[in-house]
């Protein structure tokens, strides 16, 4: 069971704007701990899409943008396109477990 | 070409060991927060290890005792010596260099494409 809970799925039609959660608690999110974003296309390595809550690493498009707020995170894709279908994760530390945490994954389809 | 590349991975039975290796190219490993993430299949992302610059190593609560994160400098590459495996530990194992500020912020911008082990009779 994974300390970071994510919806199972999220979907829509191409051009339009899809959120998703990263739901943690006072020891993790809540406690100030910087959330990162990973996409994942099936049968590859994850690839980072957003770190410290809301930046965007090089080369990775301005649709996609992530913000944080008291225990939880969100990411959001506008103008969503084919090539997004994948699974996307969140991940952050926990003090408890002293460990890097990851979500439970989303996995975004493309109508 | 900054890149990793594991190796290692395979069929062991229950009870087995394996010493899986993640070959850096384009960075130096002991300079940087290397980690091994695994993922079973069709399941989720889960930490597994990490070593630090200088030296320092840490390890998921559950995997403590049988699992042993190590580098070469040089040969420059990371290992994860693996014992007493069970079936649950059948995944595709990644390396991947973390970054960032504090220890706690770190995130991880570089990955392998990963190793699969299965451990099964």
């Amino acid at each position: 069971q994974s300390v970071l809970t994510q919806p199972p799925s999220v979907s829509g039609a191409p051009g339009q704007r899809v959120t998703m959660s990263c739901a943690g608690n006072n020891s993790n999110i809540g406690a100030g701990y910087d959330v990162h974003w990973y996409q994942q296309v099936p049968g590859t390595a994850p690839k980072l899409l957003i770190y410290g809550n809301n930046n965007r690493p090089s080369g990775v498009p301005d649709r996609f943008s992530g913000s944080k707020s008291g225990t939880s995170a969100s990411l959001a894709i506008t103008g969503l396109q084919a090539e997004d279908e994948a699974d996307y994760y969140c991940q952050s530390y926990d003090s408890r477990l002293s460990a890097y945490v990851f979500g439970s994954g989303t996995k975004v389809t493309v109508l | 070409e900054v890149q990793l590349v594991e190796s290692g991975g395979g069929l062991v039975q229950p009870g087995g060991s394996l010493r899986l290796s993640c070959a850096a190219s384009g960075f130096t490993v002991s300079s940087n927060y290397m980690t091994w993430v695994r993922q079973a299949p069709g399941k989720g992302l889960e930490w597994v290890s990490v070593i630090y610059s200088g030296g320092s190593t840490y390890y998921a609560e559950s995997l403590k005792g049988r699992f042993t994160i190590s580098r070469d400098n040089s040969k420059n590459t990371l290992y994860l010596q693996m014992s007493s495996l069970r079936a649950e530990d059948t995944a595709v194992y990644y390396c991947a260099r973390a970054s960032g500020g504090s220890y706690s912020d770190w995130y991880f911008n570089l990955w392998g494409r990963g190793t699969l082990v299965t451990v099964s009779s």
